[in-house]
């Protein structure tokens, strides 16, 4: 009840195409759906986050799908670029406590 | 520069030699966070203290023990370390403010 499910678990995509990892997750506690991007040798860096009062959520080309009835959330990134390889994960945190519960990783890979 | 720092960024050691992985921020952050990344399993929260002298187990505690004696440091020690821990190994903090975690470089740990 605590795992959050992460795929596809590597995405090979054409420069300027769209880049989808989606996430399902079980515990209706959850309300924090953070996406973490992580570049070879550093520690994963915020990328962009949802609560469950909304339904989509935008900051320039990534975007966070969220449908609570379903327990799914999904990462889209437009326009994708070779700078956006990378390993991303989602990640869901329980309401009111300290706990982060990660998916399992997708290894990007944006062709030029 | 607001970081978080680790130390050492590689170890190399033997079966039962204890050890201890540093981490240090510099945000006057409340809550920080022990995590290890292993291929195919993602990240997994190890223990999480939410201030000085308060902490609490994560999903994997078992082998680690922590200490928070001041707000700016949070070391990870492995009293009798084995293979099984051979791992990517972060600490993360963040504001009681927000949810957003800042992450340090990792520390890679080979136990043979």
């Amino acid at each position: 009840q605590q795992q959050v499910k992460q795929s596809p678990q590597s995405l090979i995509v054409q420069k300027g195409g769209i880049s989808i990892i989606n996430c399902a997750y079980e515990n209706t506690a959850f309300d924090y759906f953070p996406w973490y991007q992580q570049f070879p040798g550093k520690g994963p860096a915020l990328l962009i986050a949802i609560r469950p009062d909304v339904s989509e959520k935008k900051e320039g080309r990534f975007t966070i799908s969220f449908n609570k009835s379903a327990k799914q959330f999904s990462l889209h990134i437009m326009d994708s670029q070779p700078g956006d390889s990378a390993t991303y994960f989602c990640a869901a945190s329980p309401s009111g406590t300290y706990k982060y519960i990660f998916g399992t990783g997708t290894r990007l890979k944006v062709l030029a | 520069e607001a970081q978080v720092t680790q130390n050492p960024r590689y170890l190399i050691t033997v079966t039962g030699k204890k050890l201890t992985v540093t981490c240090s921020q510099n945000m006057n952050h409340e809550y920080m966070s022990w995590y290890r990344q292993d291929p195919g399993l993602g990240l997994r929260q190890i223990y999480y203290s939410m201030n000085v002298e308060v902490t609490d187990k994560g999903d994997v505690p078992e082998g680690y023990k922590v200490s928070r004696k001041e707000k700016r440091n949070f070391p990870l020690i492995l009293e009798s370390p084995s293979p099984n821990q051979t791992s990517l190994y972060f600490c993360a903090s963040r504001s009681h403010n927000s949810y957003e975690q800042y992450f340090g470089p990792g520390t890679r740990l080979t136990v043979t």
